[in-house]
């Protein structure tokens, strides 16, 4: 089985600065017969379901602002937040597609300096 | 605008059968482009992929070998929803379950979340 490790567990960033977030699966999700990374990132707020944020480790989904981009590939991602707004207040997962069982990272709990 | 309705009680004692449904709008559990899993949320465990089920010219199932209690997803394709049965439920599965719609031919991304259903294990 795929292991998503995520780090840190937990980030404070101030308004306005960068948040990044690191993602590792133990093996390869990039599948080389259409050269694309089975990566998917998740935004969760409290009481509420996540939210898909990012599929193919770099395309935003629909309505998502573009201050969230993905990037990497193979075993090593990266989701950043390019200048943290109040509403990013929450706990963020990685999730491997590329085969099952479908795994997630354990989370990093982002808040507000 | 596809959304998902979930069914099912919200305390189960132990040694019996959780059973959740989840109703589709918007999609149909038979397109050939969705597959339909249940996710389940602990403190404990995270996010745990239970299953799947999904239609590519045939039914398939693909399930968490990991989950100690039985697992069985089964479509409904004349109500079109899905449904979770967990058989000889311990503490260990409570949790907040989620039905969710993955999109892709291949491997699927999840893109529609079900609210969540909070199931408690207890006598």
């Amino acid at each position: 089985d795929i292991v998503m490790t995520q780090s840190p567990d937990s980030l404070a960033v101030s308004l306005g600065e960068r948040a990044t977030i690191n993602c590792k699966s133990s093996q390869s999700v990039l599948y080389i017969s259409d050269n694309k990374n089975y990566l998917a990132w998740y935004q969760q707020k409290p009481g509420q379901p996540p939210k898909l944020l990012i599929y193919w480790a770099s395309t935003r989904e629909s309505g998502v602002p573009d201050r969230f981009s993905g990037s990497g590939s193979g075993t090593d991602f990266t989701l950043t937040i390019s200048s943290l707004q109040a509403e990013d207040v929450a706990v963020y997962y990685c999730q491997q597609y590329y085969i099952t069982p479908l795994a997630f990272g354990q989370g990093t709990r982002l808040e507000i300096k | 605008q596809v959304q998902l309705q979930q069914s099912g009680p919200g305390l189960v004692k132990p040694s019996q059968t959780l059973s959740l449904t989840c109703a589709i709008s918007g999609d149909s559990v038979s397109s050939s482009s969705s597959t339909w899993n249940w996710i389940r949320q602990s403190p404990t465990r995270g996010l745990e992929w239970l299953g799947r089920t999904y239609f590519r010219s045939k039914w398939y199932n693909d399930y968490a070998l990991s989950v100690k209690s039985p697992i069985t997803i089964n479509p409904d394709t004349s109500k079109n929803q899905f449904s979770l049965r967990l058989d000889s439920v311990t503490p260990e599965d409570t949790a907040v379950y989620y039905c969710v719609r993955g999109l892709g031919t291949g491997g699927s991304y999840m893109d529609v979340w079900g609210k969540g259903t909070t199931v408690t294990v207890s006598s």
